[in-house]
């Protein structure tokens, strides 16, 4: 079975500050993973995924998400942050069929 | 132009009443899938349909129905609305190459509200 737990509903950082969101998963089958993000009013747009090739997996915007199997994570960061990084952001694995499980979501505010 | 269009964006309806969500896709994907967006419990499937004549359920497929008129268009119909489907549905699309690990697409959803 498939899953995925994120650790957090509510993360706060300071503009410039590191951006650090927790996923862990749970597969049977090795996992392929992903972050997305869901802007105000806005559907779900990709921000990276993992697919075995390299664990450390850049993606748009400046983040990226390193894949430690022996931890069962998929942490998401970004050195520093912005402004527009303000978001809802779901992690999620996909199991057979391709069916997404997701996380049940983290929201960043950023202070100025 | 989106890729991933779904109709209407908002609506408000009564109790009983019979709902259809439309969703159409221009990115030329057999998968299709419906899920529901909860306050503190991300994103769940509804279902999902993997071609024309081949629909399944999700993990939470009771009090809905859908319907895949076409490749490109996936429809999720609620037969009598009641208050506690009342949430922000979204549509997605993937290729239908892979099995396992390929993108979802999403629509920009609908917000329903049922009174």
């Amino acid at each position: 079975a498939q899953s995925v737990t994120q650790l957090g509903s509510h993360v706060s950082v300071s503009e410039g500050a590191l951006v650090l969101l927790r996923c862990n998963y749970s597969s049977s089958v090795p996992p392929y993973l992903f972050w997305y993000v869901q802007y105000p009013n806005q559907g779900l747009q990709l921000l990276l995924k993992y697919t075995s090739a390299a664990t450390l997996v850049k993606g748009i915007n400046g983040f990226e998400a390193e894949f430690k199997k022996s931890e069962t994570s998929f942490h998401l960061t970004k050195p520093s942050a912005h402004m527009s990084d303000a978001a809802e952001y779901f992690c999620a694995v996909s199991g057979p069929g391709n069916q997404f499980y997701f996380g049940t979501g983290t929201s960043l505010t950023v202070i100025p | 132009d989106a890729d991933v269009t779904q109709t209407p964006r908002n609506r408000i309806t009564k109790t009983g009443k019979r709902i259809m969500l439309e969703c159409s896709q221009t990115k030329g994907h057999d998968r299709m899938y419906w899920y529901r967006q909860d306050p503190g419990l991300g994103l769940r499937l509804i279902y999902y349909s993997f071609d024309v004549k081949d629909i399944n359920k999700g993990e939470i497929s009771d009090g809905y129905s859908v319907s895949r008129q076409a490749q490109a268009k996936f429809s999720l119909s609620l037969e009598s609305a009641i208050p506690n489907q009342t949430a922000l549905y979204f549509c997605a699309t993937s290729d239908p190459d892979r099995t396992l690990g390929d993108t979802q697409y999403f629509g920009p959803g609908t917000r329903l509200t049922v009174l």
